[in-house]
Formats: C-alpha cells, sequence, structure tokens
C-alpha cells in the first residue's frame, strides 16, 4: 500500500528560527493535504495542493508540491511558540478513489 | 457552524470489555469517517461512510470492530471485546463531499485506555 515518509520526526527550534518538514512518497500523489494538531488537540486541516509545482502561501507559512508529485514541504518562518504540535500530511494516491493516507507527522517544539 | 462532536471524551476499560464511541458531524457533511491515532502516530482511516453507506472498511479489524451511521447522520463505532493494543484516540471526521476538495473536519476525539 502507500506509504508517505515525513522528516524530521522531531525538531526543537529557537523561537524566531525558521522551521521546515518535509513528506515524501515513491508514488505520484494526486494531490496533498496539510494538519497541525496541537498537543491534547485534534488535526485541524490547513491546506491543499494539487498542481505540479504548486506553491501557497498562509501568513508566516508556505506550502510547495515538488513538480514530479511525489513530493511536499512546509516552512514557517520565524517561529511563534503557537507553532508548537505535530505537522502532518495526508497524500491521496493517483488513484481517483482512494481516501487519503496521513503522514507519520513531524513534532514541533519551539523554544522561547 | 457547530463542529464535529464525538462523546465520550476519555474512557478506561478492562481488556475483553467492550465500549462505544458516538459521533454526529458537521450538518450537510454527507461523507463521515472514523480514524485510529496511536500515540506518536499519524490517523489511521478505520472506516468511511457516504451518507448510510459504507464505502472503505478494508482497514477496520471487523472481528472486533463494528461501525455503523443510521439515517446518514450520527455514527457509532463500537469494540468487543477490546484488547490492549486498542489503546488510541479514536478520531471521528467529516467533510464535504470528497475530502479532497475540503479536508477533513475532525471532532475532539475520544481517547480510550484498555488496561
Amino acid at each position: 500500500g502507500q506509504q508517505v515518509m515525513q522528516i524530521p520526526q522531531y525538531q526543537h527550534v529557537q523561537e524566531g528560527e525558521d522551521f521546515t518538514t518535509y513528506c515524501n512518497s515513491s508514488t505520484t500523489l494526486s494531490n496533498i493535504q496539510w494538519y497541525k494538531q496541537r498537543p491534547g488537540g485534534h488535526p485541524v486541516f490547513l491546506i491543499q495542493l494539487v498542481k505540479s509545482g504548486e506553491v501557497k502561501k498562509q501568513k508566516r507559512l508556505t506550502f510547495q508540491f515538488g513538480e514530479a508529485k511525489k513530493n511536499s514541504s512546509l516552512h514557517i518562518t520565524a517561529t511563534q511558540t503557537t507553532d508548537v504540535g505535530t505537522y502532518f500530511c495526508a497524500s491521496e494516491p493517483d488513484n481517483y478513489g482512494q481516501n487519503f493516507v496521513f503522514g507519520p507527522g513531524t513534532r514541533l517544539s519551539v523554544l522561547p | 457552524e457547530a463542529g464535529v462532536a464525538q462523546s465520550p471524551r476519555y474512557k478506561i476499560i478492562e481488556k475483553r470489555q467492550s465500549v462505544a464511541f458516538w459521533c454526529n458531524p458537521i450538518s450537510g457533511h454527507a461523507t463521515l469517517y472514523w480514524y485510529q491515532q496511536i500515540l506518536g502516530q499519524g490517523p489511521k482511516l478505520l472506516i468511511q461512510f457516504q451518507n448510510n453507506g459504507v464505502v472503505d472498511d478494508s482497514q477496520l479489524p471487523k472481528d472486533r470492530f463494528s461501525a455503523e451511521r443510521l439515517k446518514g447522520v450520527d455514527s457509532t463505532l463500537k469494540i468487543q471485546p477490546a484488547k490492549l493494543e486498542d489503546s488510541a484516540v479514536y478520531l471521528c471526521a467529516s467533510s464535504l463531499d470528497w475530502a479532497e476538495k475540503y479536508g477533513y473536519t475532525f471532532g475532539s476525539g475520544t481517547r480510550l485506555t484498555v488496561v
């Protein structure tokens, strides 16, 4: 079955530093979604990427979909303590009708 | 708009006992999902409903797990009998049409501890 890898597994940064997490698949993806889960909370939908090479921005967050549609990244500029949580990518394989598969997540800690 | 409602919030049971979780999706969301999230892992899909029909239950351990969505609105997930490895957060999610367009909206989940 489809597997999605996320790196790094954990990341500790000082407040104000940048952060990037990567989502990689061995198969071509139809699209990809990103979610944030705060400690003790539930996943919250952030964004969806569909097109090859697509870049979307949400304030300090920049999301990219690779040209080959096999990887994606989430970059946070100047992290804040409110960015703490686990970031999951969820991908849909390039076979219509299959459900999204969540990656294992990257846990971000931000030190004040 | 009201979010996805789940109950109970927490549940502790002994192994071999049974347990049931309830979910009420966002009004108008035809698609409902149950996910299992083991500590430190991403959510894993157990079952997907479209209205009151099952679309995907390929990862549901059917020997002990069952789910229903009567009348195409709220849903219950049952485990009988529970095993230690069932300890996890059970998340319900709903979406407009297919989640590929709008993303999933998750409930707060039920944290199950099997002792």
